[in-house]
């Protein structure tokens, strides 16, 4: 059971690139999340998914799009990189109500 | 707004002693709140969740407070080891349904 996959785990970008984050997790879970965390502060919500065609913005959304065809996978898109965008990028998923978020291991972003 | 806040200074202490960890919530009064551990270059991990008519809850070494009066739960861990060194964070769903973290408290046990 791997539970939440990133990929891939480090990338550089040159600003103005622009690249999918991927997010995948194997425990049937409807409600899937994508974080981004800076260094000393805590986790930021980007946006978040409900279930397979429903997404929203969180508290971040701006320079960033996503996508959520299949309950499995919940990509997240760069259009247009610029430096305030790196970061370490989680994704997370969870089941019903309350229940805790699992996370994936990240994926350490830098544009230049 | 809805915020959790915890105390962003490191703490250090001894191996045997025990940490106490602080995250206070404002704006809001949460039914759950959990808390996560945080290793360097890794995801964070589930480790206990209190409901607020809870007061108290235990895992092993760790211990959960939650005090709605004082808009504060306390996370304690008994006879620190090496291994517990990591940030733990403190969320909790806002009335919107999202999870909302504090900054997270970094703990470091010196053996």
């Amino acid at each position: 059971n791997a539970g939440v996959t990133q990929t891939p785990k480090f990338r550089i970008l040159k600003i103005g690139q622009s690249m999918t984050l991927q997010c995948a997790q194997d425990m049937n879970h409807n409600y899937m999340y994508w974080y981004r965390q800076d260094p000393g502060m805590g986790l930021k919500l980007i946006y978040y998914s409900v279930g397979a065609g429903i997404t929203d913005k969180g508290e971040v959304p701006n320079g960033y799009n996503v996508s959520r065809s299949t309950t499995e996978d919940f990509p997240l898109r760069l259009e247009l990189a610029a430096p305030s965008q790196t970061s370490v990028y989680f994704c997370a998923s969870r089941g019903q109500d309350n229940q805790p978020q699992h996370f994936g291991d990240g994926t350490r972003l830098s544009i230049l | 707004s809805q915020k959790i806040e915890q105390n962003s200074e490191a703490l250090n202490i001894q191996e045997g002693k025990t940490a106490t960890l602080t995250c206070n919530y404002t704006n809001y009064s949460p039914a759950y709140l959990q808390w996560y551990r945080q290793d360097p270059g890794r995801g964070p991990v589930f480790l206990l969740l209190i409901r607020e008519n809870e007061k108290e809850k235990r895992k092993e070494r760790l211990k959960v407070t939650f005090d709605t009066t004082l808009k504060q739960s306390l996370f304690h861990i008994t006879a620190s080891q090496p291994a517990d060194s990591a940030t733990y964070l403190c969320a909790s769903y806002n009335q919107g349904g999202k999870l909302i973290f504090g900054q997270g408290t970094e703990l470091s046990v010196k053996p």
